[in-house]
């Protein structure tokens, strides 16, 4: 496609259950980037890809947050046993290399944890 | 201490008026810096992007680095309603890349 594509766009579950965020980068991006911005906030790094591999996971708040990448392209990230603190809206973004950082966004995902 | 600081305001300006938007970094390896516009409920799209220090003139936009004070800016002139948004600043470089760090955002309102 031409953009960055998130689904679902909106999400609602309860407290407990799993969830899974898709993300599906530009075309020929090596690099994929997944960001959370809560409420009136900023966006804070959750995880990064090169590829298929993630060399900096740090981000990541739990180990109820995972992500995987395959074939270099689509990503998915998978929040197990999700709580209300983890209501926010889930931003994916990729870009053609690791270092000048033109990142190009999705519309992102909101997620509400009843 | 974070590695991008940003005032996130709010800040509110009548039409016309000339926009200030700031941030600092504490990473002296920080070499890349941008800055991202984010309208409501949409994902953030590049506005400038500056490697090292100086200025960069896009438009009624520019952007601003001062490695020296590790400070980066960007003016908005002649501010108009639909410059209402929310703006990152974004720095990167040395041995950071991969984990982009982003400033918190500086929301801006200009009124009619």
């Amino acid at each position: 496609g031409a953009g960055v594509s998130q689904s679902p766009s909106n999400k609602v579950t309860e407290k407990g259950k799993d969830v899974e965020l898709r993300c599906d980068p530009i075309s020929g991006h090596t690099a994929l980037y997944w960001y959370r911005q809560s409420l009136g906030q900023g966006l804070e790094f959750l995880i990064y890809f090169q590829g298929n591999s993630a060399p900096d996971k740090s981000g990541l708040p739990s180990d109820r947050f995972s992500a995987e990448r395959t074939g270099g392209s689509v990503s998915t990230l998978t929040i197990q046993r999700t709580q209300q603190e983890d209501s926010a809206v889930y931003l994916c973004a990729s870009s053609l290399g690791a270092v000048t950082g033109e990142l190009f966004f999705g519309e992102g995902s909101r997620l509400t944890v009843l | 201490q974070k590695e991008v600081e940003q005032d996130p305001g709010p800040l509110s300006v009548p039409e016309g008026a000339i926009v200030s938007l700031n941030c600092t970094y504490s990473n002296s390896a920080f070499q890349y810096f941008m800055w991202y516009r984010q309208y409501s409920r949409k994902g953030p799209e590049l506005l400038m992007y500056t490697y090292s220090s100086g200025n960069k003139e896009d438009g009624r936009f520019t952007a601003q680095v001062d490695k020296s004070s590790k400070y980066i800016s960007l003016f908005i002139r002649d501010s108009q309603p639909s410059d209402s948004a929310t703006y990152l600043c974004l720095a990167t470089g040395g041995t950071s890349y991969g984990k982009l760090t982003f400033g918190q955002g500086t929301i801006l309102t200009v009124h009619p």
